[in-house]
């Protein structure tokens, strides 16, 4: 099956700094790889995703670049602001409809002010 | 995106006692419903596929006769935790995917067993 690792587990920066996250995933079928941000206690909302056909996407300050050769993503946060901090988990999947997820074991995000 | 809720939102039960959690697309109709459960601090596991009318397809290591799922309608999936002990406390999400979109998760169910 499916297996996603995350880096780093912990992500301190600087207000306004950029943060950026590594996933990687062993599955060269998978075709689907979304980020979600978890506040505590609360259910995982996503913040961008991105498909194989694509190499990079951006939404504002976020921003996901895939690199289907070396089977890596990464998520990349410009201009930082402390709503940003939070644990974020990247997500692979076949995307066929009936595929459920396999995450990343999260990044705990801390923006210092 | 899909509108997706669950109930309860948190529960307390007794060791040896069966919880049922509710999962409902409420703006969609879901054939296929995920179910996940997420230990404190931990990553989100995928434990099953519910899907409606047919057997649920659970994932290595899972046990199905401990987790039922039913899927009797296209709006609503439901977890049974059966005689529930204190190492099934968890947080429980399930989740309804649009085709060609992305996964919406429901608010998750906080189950504590004492």
């Amino acid at each position: 099956g499916e297996n996603v690792e995350q880096h780093p587990s912990t992500l301190s920066v600087q207000e306004g700094d950029s943060a950026v996250i590594k996933c990687t995933y062993s599955d060269s079928a998978s075709n689907y790889f979304p980020w979600y941000k978890q506040e505590l206690g609360k259910r995982p909302q996503l913040i961008i995703d991105i498909r194989s056909n694509v190499g990079e996407k951006k939404d504002q300050r976020i921003a996901v670049t895939l690199n289907k050769t070396a089977k890596h993503f990464s998520l990349h946060i410009t201009e930082t602001q402390p709503e940003d901090s939070a644990v974020y988990f990247c997500a692979a999947s076949g995307g066929g409809g009936a595929d459920g997820l396999t995450f990343g074991k999260g990044t705990h995000l801390i923006i210092q002010p | 995106g899909a509108v997706v809720s669950q109930h309860p939102s948190r529960v307390i039960c007794k060791s040896g006692t069966s919880v049922k959690i509710e999962c409902r697309s409420l703006d969609f109709q879901a054939t296929t419903m995920f179910w996940y459960r997420q230990f404190p601090k931990q990553s989100l596991m995928l434990m099953a596929t519910s899907n409606e009318g047919s057997k649920a397809t659970y994932e290595q290591g899972v046990e199905k006769d401990k987790f039922l799922i039913n899927h009797a309608s296209l709006t609503l999936s439901t977890l049974t935790v059966t005689s529930a002990h204190p190492e099934d406390s968890s947080f429980y999400i399930c989740s309804v995917e649009l085709p060609g979109e992305t996964q919406y998760f429901g608010p998750g169910t906080r189950l504590l067993v004492l």
